[in-house]
């Protein structure tokens, strides 16, 4: 159980588009979703906190406009990169955690974003 | 959210037990101990959680001082296969905490060898 699921696994895109990333949390419930981003060799850098039918929370420094978080319902959680430039390229990764399992985030299996 | 300091890589054999400690200083008495192991091109995945003395699972054991400003990651007879980066967090995950969020440090990269 607890299976988050991303989508899609890898996407190319041209400079200036944007990209729209999925999260599911497929068996349980998440009330609130994490997006990280991993640059290689580099730690996982949190994003943003997405809680269920409200506004994401940006970490400091992330560009609220530049990457749209929309928590529609509580197991799908989206990522927009807009007008998404080479250096956006990157690992985007999300998480999800239960209301009865606070102590635990799941982690989907990650989205290669590159762009050219 | 608690600072945590590891030591960036460690190597190991096939078969040996292998210790990674993690320093956090700053520790709340809200705070958890949490470890995460991922693969490259891979998500994390969650190993095992204390609060304070042991914990162990079917894959690791957590060891926890008293003072609570370590911890150290045990992983038993490892195998190629335990080859990741292993990450520790220190964070309030009690239910309506202050925050949930986990803040990823450096991690430690393990390199297991035949």
């Amino acid at each position: 159980g607890a299976v988050v699921s991303q989508h899609p696994s890898w996407v190319i895109c041209k400079s200036g588009t944007s990209v729209k990333i999925e999260c599911r949390s497929l068996d349980f419930q998440a009330t609130t979703m994490f997006w990280y981003r991993q640059f290689p060799k580099q730690s996982l850098m949190l994003m943003a906190t997405s809680n269920e039918g409200s506004k994401a929370t940006y970490e400091q420094g992330v560009e609220k406009d530049k990457f749209l978080i929309n928590h529609a319902s509580l197991t799908l959680s989206t990522l927009t990169v807009t007008s998404a430039h080479p250096e956006d390229s990157s690992f985007y990764i999300c998480s999800a955690s239960l209301w009865d399992r606070y102590n635990e985030q799941f982690f989907g299996p990650g989205t290669r974003l590159t762009v050219l | 959210l608690a600072k945590t300091t590891q030591p960036i890589s460690m190597d190991s054999y096939e078969g040996q037990e292998v210790n990674i400690t993690c320093s956090h200083n700053n520790i709340a008495t809200n705070d958890y101990i949490t470890w995460y192991q991922q693969f490259p091109s891979q998500g994390p995945r969650f190993i095992i959680q204390g609060y304070k003395t042991k914990v162990t699972n079917e894959v690791a054991s957590l060891f926890i001082p008293a003072d609570r400003k370590s911890s150290t990651l045990s992983l038993p007879r490892v195998s190629l296969s335990d080859t990741a980066v292993y990450y520790c967090l220190v964070g309030d995950m009690s239910y309506g905490g202050a925050t949930n969020k986990l803040i990823f440090g450096t991690g430690t990269l393990l390199a297991v060898q035949p």
